[in-house]
């Protein structure tokens, strides 16, 4: 298993623009979710999904959008990239919420100039 | 609001100490509480995660205990070595996320 896959490792953006962090998981998990990781902040949650087709709002979720049209994929979309959104992403999954252990990708560092 | 608070912030030690890291959380109505290590600019390692009915987990030299009457959690470490340097962060999983600390920064000399 590869487990919890991101592309692209790294990124820079210009203010402005839009684009989309992929995350895959090969582990037939129904629950996935996106954190950032900020200096001094910690991680915080985006966005996250209970299965495939329902979604919802995390704490910091305001300039990002998702979807989840499989159980595998949860692509991560940056409508239009400002520099408060420069930080490292992270994807995690884990069979359910409630109980179970996440498993974290190895993240995206983006960049917005 | 759930908060988790790591302490210290950064430790540093000999090769061989046993250590103690600390997480304290403020609402006892989690699920569980999972142990990560971070190493510089890589992902989460799951190290172990101890569900709310259970007081322990064990795995290798590390051991985590959880109170949650008390709002506490505690990661051993035994006999550590420079391998073990990194930042440990612990994660409450409270309704539907994971509530991090900022987390404790190891450094063990040799």
């Amino acid at each position: 298993n590869a487990g919890v896959t991101q592309t692209p490792k790294f990124q820079v953006l210009k203010t402005g623009q839009s684009m989309t962090l992929q995350c895959a998981q090969d582990m037939n998990h129904e629950y996935m979710s996106w954190y950032r990781q900020d200096p001094g902040m910690g991680l915080r949650l985006i966005h996250y999904s209970v299965g495939a087709g329902i979604t919802d709002q995390g704490e910091v979720p305001n300039g990002y959008n998702v979807s989840r049209s499989t159980t595998e994929d949860f692509p991560l979309r940056l409508l239009s990239a400002a520099p408060s959104q420069t930080s490292v992403y992270f994807c995690a999954s884990s069979y359910g919420r409630g109980g179970y252990e996440q498993y974290f990708g190895p993240g995206t560092r983006l960049t917005v100039t | 609001k759930q908060e988790v608070t790591q302490i210290p912030a950064a430790l540093s030690v000999p090769e061989g100490e046993n250590l103690v890291l600390n997480c304290s959380f403020t609402d006892s109505a989690i699920y569980n509480l999972q142990w990560f290590r971070q190493d510089p600019g890589k992902g989460l390692t799951s190290l172990l995660l101890i569900q709310s009915s259970q007081r322990e987990q064990t795995s290798g030299r590390l051991n985590a205990s959880l109170d949650k009457s008390s709002g506490r959690s505690t990661l051993y470490i035994a006999a550590s070595q420079p391998g073990d340097s990194a930042t440990y962060l612990c994660a409450a999983e409270a309704g539907t996320a994971l509530i991090f600390g900022k987390g404790t920064t190891l450094s063990v000399s040799s």
